[in-house]
This record gives structure tokens, sequence and C-alpha cells, in this order.
């Protein structure tokens, strides 16, 4: 089945560096990816749409320059936290639509923490 | 963007059906249902989807009433490891598509 691969599942950082997250189609090609954050006890908030060989398509609220998203490859999507603060400490989730069986499918998550 | 109801909270015993309901009733006619569910602390596990027709999977069915404003999701023998948070999702399209996810409802399968 379609899978896609997540990580690093979970990430430790100091506030001010910066924490590359990365997201990877392992079986099929995927133009968009879309990543989403989750804290505690809440639902999924969509952050931003990522197209491949395009700018990724933020959300209200989202801070473009906080977040950086690259969909370089058609099986690649990075997000990057830039100069992480403890309030971006959160669970952030990625996945992968495949067209041809009209699904969106989701990788494990990878849980931030910033000290 | 349509957006989605579902109850808070929902139990269900061990081998009996699960059935959780959700109302869309924003939903447009090219709006596909999607139904996914989240174990805790795991990524959302796709289950099915549809447009107008009942479908059924290996997984679950999805009934969807003939004016398309709501919908429920039938687990038809549920087991302890169903216990998770439902979410039902209008993909939402705008150029682009988009899943929005609601509130979803926790089930839990008691033993």
């Amino acid at each position: 089945g379609a899978v896609v691969s997540q990580h690093p599942s979970w990430v430790i950082c100091k506030s001010g560096t910066s924490v590359k997250i990365e997201c990877r189609s392992l079986d099929f090609q995927a133009t968009t990816m879309f990543w989403y954050r989750q804290f505690p006890k809440q639902s999924l908030m969509l952050m931003a749409t990522s197209n491949e060989g395009s700018k990724a398509t933020y959300e209200q609220g989202v801070e473009k320059d906080k977040f950086l998203i690259n969909h370089a490859s058609l099986t690649l999507s990075t997000l990057t936290v830039t100069s992480a603060h403890p309030e971006d400490s959160s669970f952030y989730i990625c996945s992968a639509y495949r067209g041809g069986a009209n699904v969106l499918t989701f990788g494990a998550g990878s849980r931030l923490t910033v000290l | 963007d349509a957006k989605t109801t579902q109850p808070t909270s929902m139990d269900c015993a061990e081998g009996r059906a699960a059935n959780l309901p959700c109302n869309h009733s924003t939903i447009s006619g090219n709006e596909y249902v999607y139904w996914y569910r989240q174990i805790h602390s795991q990524g959302p596990q796709y289950i099915i989807h549809g447009l107008k027709n009942n479908e059924t999977n290996e997984m679950a069915s999805l009934i969807i009433t003939e004016d398309r404003k709501s919908s429920t999701l039938i687990l038809p023998h549920a087991t302890l490891r169903d216990t998770a948070v439902y979410y039902c999702i209008v993909r939402v399209t705008s150029g682009t598509y988009k899943y929005i996810f609601g509130t979803g409802t926790r089930l839990k399968v008691l033993a």
C-alpha cells in the first residue's frame, strides 16, 4: 500500500535553532502535499499546501517566514521551522495526495519540542 | 468551506457495530466526504470516502443520505483496536484540494 515516510519522528532543539522535517512518498508520486500541526487534545490544523515545483500556499495565520516549505521533487517535501521557540512545540504531520486513488495518505508525524 | 459536525464522543461494545454520524449540510455537489481515524500520537489513517453512493471496503461502510447533507460511518464489528478519534472531512475544491479537519468523534470500544 501507499506509504508516506516522515523524518525525524521526534526532535528536541534549543530555542533559536532551525529544524527541518522531511516528508517522502515512498511508492507513489505526489504533486501535492499538505502540512498540518496538532496540539495536544486538539484536531489537526492545516498549515499549508505544497505543490511540486511551485511556492507553497499557506493558510491564514500561518507565518510563511517561520515555516518554510519546499517541494523540490514529486516524492519529497520539507518543512523547516526557523528560529524555533517553545510555542512552536507541536506534532507536525505531513500528507501526500494520491491522484489515482483520490486519497490523502498521512505520515506518522514528527513531534517537535523546543527547549 | 463546507463544515462538518460530529458528536464529541461515543462508546461502543466490542463486537457490535459502531455507527458514527456526521453532518455536512453545506456540502457542495462536487465535494467528497472522507473518513479518517487517528490513534493516539499517530498520523491519521484513511478509512473510506464517497461522493453520492454508499461505499464499502474491508474496514467500513459509508452511508451518505440522498441530499448529501449527512453521512454515517459504520464499523460492522468493532474491536478494542478501533478505539480512536474519527474524523469526517469534506474535501474542499477551490483551485486545489484541501482537507480540513473538524473536531472529530472520540470512539471508545468497551470490552
